[in-house]
């Protein structure tokens, strides 16, 4: 089966630092990567949708300056939380797509910013 | 706009039957996709429908309805490892994958 993968697993970083967690499908290639957000209790929010090579498509109330993402490859792509603050802490969780319109998720990214 | 309702949570006894519902009203339809998702970690495959009728698979089956908007899916012999969230999503038009907020599962012993 389609295998997505995600590092870090989980971070803690300070406030104003920036983290950047990778996304990367194993076996396939991703014509497309999506980004999620999940606070507790609640259910996955699409922060944006990345193709190989073009600029993400945010979701409205995202903000493209702050959740910066690279699909670099169609393997590979990475979001970067830049000046986390307390509020941005949550579960970050990628998933992409290959032929089918399935979304193969990775484990995902648990961020704490103190 | 568009839309996917399912209900925010449902309590089950281990070992009965359950079925969770999801209507949808969205531009266009491609299929539909059930996940399931437990506590702190993320959503896995559970089935696809475009296609009208039931799809088996072992415990869990899921039911389309394109005239209706309307799905379902059911899980059998319920097991505690059950207790989870199940997501209902739906490919439109545009192929986006439009989520429900999901069924938050309680299976009580």
């Amino acid at each position: 089966g389609a295998v997505v993968s995600q590092h870090p697993s989980r971070v803690i970083c300070k406030s104003g630092t920036s983290v950047k967690i990778e996304c990367r499908s194993l076996d396939f290639q991703a014509t497309t990567m999506f980004w999620y957000r999940q606070f507790p209790k609640q259910s996955l929010m699409l922060m944006a949708t990345s193709n190989e090579g073009s600029k993400a498509t945010y979701e409205q109330g995202v903000e493209k300056d702050k959740f910066l993402i690279n699909h670099a490859s169609l393997t590979l792509s990475t979001l970067t939380v830049t000046s986390a603050h307390p509020e941005d802490s949550s579960f970050y969780i990628c998933s992409a797509t290959g032929r089918a319109y399935e979304q193969y998720f990775g484990p995902g990214t648990r961020l704490t910013v103190t | 706009g568009q839309n996917i309702d399912q209900p925010t949570e449902m309590t089950a006894t281990e070992g009965a039957i359950v079925q969770i519902n999801c209507t949808y009203q969205t531009s266009g339809f491609n299929g539909l996709f059930w996940y399931q998702q437990h506590a702190g970690e993320a959503p896995t495959f559970l089935s696809y429908n475009v296609l009208d009728g039931l799809e088996e698979k072992g415990r869990f089956s899921s039911f389309l309805s394109r005239s209706k908007g309307y799905s379902y899916l059911l899980l059998k012999e319920l097991q505690m490892k059950d207790s989870a969230s199940y997501l209902c999503a739906v490919v439109d038009s545009n192929y986006q994958l439009i989520w429900g907020a999901g069924t938050k599962l309680i299976i009580k012993p």
